[in-house]
């Protein structure tokens, strides 16, 4: 079964700092991609990054960074420079080469404070 | 093109009733999903298409869901005699087919059902 666990249900980061948000997954496939996904209150999900398993490099976007270990079956999403914008949950999923729908993890509410 | 379109936003039915909800994907997206989404929970799958064939569906599908894509663009989701449990957020979803649909998917606003 492939699956995906964000053991941290709710996070607090004051704006401007830095928070990192964790994602373990499971699969015995080793073709993969992986994402994270923001979804705003009352908001439509939107991808923030994504990453091919078969990359070494950490994915960046902007503000957003992933730490990617394939052996740990580990994506942590970082987020820089935090902004009140950034509140939202925050799912990591993934789909493998022989699949085609995505599987997520429970997510993760993020609150940014002033 | 103004992405994935979902309608109605919102819906409020009773128990028992049957409801309907429409996606309009992004027109060169050729792949549909259908997730539902509960509070507090991660999108879970439902059933995807590839322009007007259903390929899969889950297990959460009961047999009181229908889903069609009857020409290959819109898709439709019945849910007949609901139930207080089909309670959710219904997401739709597109993507291109093969290396595109690994970039990722484009979601809709979704359908929130209260049933009641």
């Amino acid at each position: 079964a492939q699956t995906v666990t964000q053991s941290q249900p709710e996070m607090s980061v004051q704006e401007a700092e830095t928070v990192t948000l964790s994602c373990t997954y499971d699969t015995s496939e080793s073709n993969y991609y992986l994402f994270w996904y923001k979804q705003p209150p009352s908001r439509q999900m939107i991808l923030v990054i994504r990453q091919e398993a078969y990359k070494q490099q950490n994915a960046t976007e902007n503000r957003f960074s992933v730490n990617f270990q394939k052996a740990a079956k580990s994506f942590s999403l970082k987020i820089s420079d935090s902004q009140l914008g950034d509140t939202a949950m925050y799912f990591c999923a993934f789909v493998t080469g022989t699949a085609s729908k995505l599987t997520f993890g429970t997510g993760t509410r993020l609150q940014v404070t002033l | 093109d103004t992405g994935v379109s979902q309608d109605p936003r919102h819906k409020i039915t009773k128990r028992g009733q049957n409801v309907t909800f429409r996606c309009d994907p992004i027109s060169e997206h050729n792949r549909l999903y259908w997730y539902r989404q509960t509070l507090g929970q991660g999108p879970e799958f439902l059933t995807y298409f590839q322009n007007e064939a259903q390929l899969e569906k889950s297990r959460l599908l009961s047999d009181r869901f229908s889903a069609e894509r009857p020409k290959g663009s819109f898709s439709t989701l019945e849910i007949q005699r609901t139930e207080q449990g089909d309670s959710a957020m219904y997401l739709c979803a597109s993507s291109p087919q093969g290396v595109g649909s690994l970039y990722g998917y484009t979601f809709g606003s979704g359908t929130r059902l209260t049933v009641v």
